[in-house]
């Protein structure tokens, strides 16, 4: 497709529930990115994929969350055991290699009940 | 470490004002490229301009214009003659000169134009 794509848009999910959400980058953009927006906050860098490097984790908050990147395209960002305050924006974005210019999918919601 | 700081959480302006968006952004990088996103209510975030540090004029994109000063470490956003469309939250942001980079972002500032 043209753009970044992110999948649901929105997911209502119960506490202590699993959920997966998909980034399908731009084809050819290596790089993959994943930040989390809470409501009326900033963007938090969660995890970082770069072509065939090992990701950089450094921003998942915690064991429950984790990412993979099949095949150097889509991704999946999984949160185990969800909680409250894992309510938020999740923004996928990806860049070529080399390139500054990332571009941003329409996120998901997700909202924990 | 990388930091970027915009002070200015809200603003407020009536159409046909101008307004500039603060920027301030800490690197120990000599090279480093510092961008402007745009996010309307609408949630998607919209590219505005990037800039490499090597790269100091100023630029101007119609009612745009970006003032960029190394010695305060300062990306200044402008809008002139504000539109009710411009009304969204503006993000500044910041990385490294490295593919392995992370792009680091402000807390944003929401800027509402009236009527």
């Amino acid at each position: 497709g043209a753009g970044v794509s992110q999948s649901p848009s929105n997911k209502v999910t119960e506490k202590g529930k699993d959920v997966e959400l998909r980034c399908d980058p731009i084809s050819g953009h290596t790089a993959l990115y994943w930040y989390r927006q809470s409501l009326g906050q900033g963007l938090e860098f969660l995890i970082y994929f770069q072509g065939n490097s090992a990701p950089d984790k450094s921003g998942l908050p915690s064991d429950r969350f984790s990412a993979e990147r099949t095949g150097g395209s889509v991704s999946t960002l999984t949160i185990q055991r969800t909680q409250q305050e894992d309510s938020a924006v999740y923004l996928c974005a990806s860049s070529l290699p080399g390139d500054r210019g990332y571009t941003f999918g329409s996120g998901t919601r997700l909202t924990v009940v | 470490a990388q930091k970027v700081t915009q002070a200015q959480t809200e603003i407020s302006v009536v159409e046909k004002e101008d307004v500039t968006l603060d920027c301030v952004y800490e690197t120990r990088d000599t090279t480093y490229y510092l961008f402007w996103y745009k996010q309307p209510p609408s949630g998607e975030l919209v590219f505005l301009i990037r800039r490499n540090s090597f790269d100091e004029q100023n630029e101007i994109s119609g009612r745009y214009s970006w003032n960029f000063q190394k010695s305060t470490s300062s990306f200044n956003f402008t809008i002139t003659a504000s539109q009710v469309v411009d009304s969204a939250v503006y993000f500044c942001a910041l990385t490294g000169p490295y593919n392995t980079d992370k792009l680091i972002f402000g807390t944003g500032t929401r800027l509402q134009v009236f009527p």
